[in-house]
């Protein structure tokens, strides 16, 4: 069984920039959802997808957006980068009402 | 809103000894999950134990047990014979029972454990 898996594991951007995080679901898994870490925090839940479409979405500008693909792979994009978007971004994926299953995380760093 | 609170923010206990680290949460929902995560320094969020609301049983995971009060809203994590490889970050998680965005967590601040030779 493969785990969910990131990428990449380290990025280094400037402010006014704009990324895109890469998340793997597990096998089986139809619903990802995302969420940033901040230094010495807990996750901060952004959003969910399901089969493709936005399911939930927390206390995250719109520049915080995301996709899903059909075999429920996900991207989360981030536009017109601030430093306070240094962070951890976890990657979680979960099928019906069993569990969430992270990920490594990518380390996300502003200048 | 929901909300999960972690007052400890670090605790350190002896090898092969006993450690609980404390959790209160808050939820207007009658049921939900509660669930404590570890995250090494190796940063992957590892599932440790996991609690239903309506289950009055409280969950043990060989040496990881929880003490589960639903009406004081409370949820510990008690470590028993604790092992140098239980050195992390632990962090309480909040879940709504019912499904689309309900799905998401709510976490704590988390409790830094060290486990010392």
């Amino acid at each position: 069984e493969t785990g969910v898996t990131q990428s990449p594991t380290h990025l280094i951007k400037t402010r006014g920039q704009q990324v895109t995080l890469r998340c793997s679901s597990q096998s089986g898994h139809n619903t990802v959802s995302w969420y940033q870490q901040a230094l010495g925090q807990g996750p901060q839940f952004i959003f969910q997808y399901y089969r493709e479409e936005e399911n939930g979405r927390g206390n995250f500008p719109p520049r915080f957006s995301g996709l899903q693909f059909p075999n429920y792979s996900s991207e989360l994009n981030v536009n017109a980068l601030e430093l306070d978007d240094s962070a951890l971004y976890l990657c979680a994926s979960s099928q019906g009402n069993q569990p969430q299953h992270f990920g490594d995380g990518t380390r996300l760093s502003i200048l | 809103a929901q909300t999960v609170t972690q007052s400890q923010p670090e605790m350190s206990v002896q090898e092969a000894e006993t450690v609980t680290l404390s959790c209160t949460y808050d939820t207007s929902e009658n049921n939900y999950y509660l669930f404590w995560y570890k995250q090494p320094p190796s940063r992957q969020m590892i599932l440790v134990i996991r609690q239903e609301a309506y289950k009055q049983q409280n969950a043990t995971e060989n040496r990881f047990s929880v003490n589960f009060q639903k009406a004081a809203k409370s949820f510990s994590l008690k470590i028993s014979d604790s092992q140098l490889g239980d050195t992390a970050m632990y962090f309480c998680a909040l879940r709504s029972w019912g499904g689309g965005s309900n799905y998401k967590l709510t976490f704590g601040k988390g409790t830094l454990l060290t486990v010392n030779p």
